[in-house]
């Protein structure tokens, strides 16, 4: 089956600081990797995605690099500010055979704070 | 609205009752999920629409959890003889239905927070 496993938190940081948050993963197939964000009080928002080995996502800063030989997709920001304060989930997809379904697989969530 | 909506925000019932939960997708979506985001947990999928079609429940958890699109937009999520362990925020999100390159952006909703007492 798939699953995601992500850096357990809560991760706190101070203003401008390197921010790193692990994810491995497993697939059945060959999986699309993504970010998601979820601020308080606001619903999930995709942050980046990559598609196959190699690529880069990135936005607003954050950078993650999609690894097939360690099946990592690591998320990257190289000076946090306080408004990236939120729950990140890096989550996979593997397209159904034949078909069109793109369900979802999270990791637990890490619950990012980072402080002035 | 240009986004997904989902109602009620809240609904607190007690156990043994039943349950529905609406989600409105984007106009034009063709594909829906509905994925159930336990306290400390990421989303789990639990049904996938396309179009009108159920064309995967395999996550649903049991018989009590029944969905429905009857003209492919709007979805209702149904619980029945709720429980206590239902108490989640259940997700709505949509996409276009049109990947590329193996990727197709689900939008979702604010969600649903169902607490069974």
């Amino acid at each position: 089956g798939n699953s995601v496993t992500q850096m357990e938190g809560p991760v706190t940081l101070s203003e401008e600081a390197f921010l790193t948050i692990n994810c491995t993963y497993t697939a059945t197939g060959y999986p699309s990797l993504f970010w998601y964000v979820q601020y308080p009080g606001e619903g999930l928002q995709l942050l980046l995605k990559a598609t196959k080995a190699d690529d880069k996502g990135s936005n607003k800063g954050f950078e993650a690099t999609y690894r097939k030989e360690t099946t990592s997709f690591h998320l990257e920001k190289g000076s946090v500010q306080v408004s990236d304060s939120a729950v990140y989930f890096c989550a996979l997809s593997v397209r159904s055979s034949g078909g069109s379904n793109y369900k979802l697989t999270f990791g637990k969530g890490t619950l990012l704070t980072v402080n002035p | 609205g240009a986004g997904v909506s989902q109602t009620p925000s809240n609904k607190v019932t007690e156990k043994g009752k039943y349950v529905e939960l609406r989600c409105d997708p984007i106009s034009g979506h063709t594909a829906l999920y509905w994925y159930r985001q336990s306290l400390g947990q990421g989303p789990e999928f639990l049904i996938y629409f396309q179009g009108t079609g159920a064309a995967d429940d395999s996550g649903l958890p049991n018989d009590r959890f029944f969905a429905v699109r009857p003209e492919g937009s709007v979805s209702t999520l149904k619980i029945q003889r709720t429980e206590r362990g239902d108490s989640a925020v259940y997700l709505c999100a949509s996409s276009s239905g049109k990947g590329l390159a193996g990727v197709n952006e689900q939008f979702f909703g604010p969600g649903t927070r169902l607490t069974v007492l």
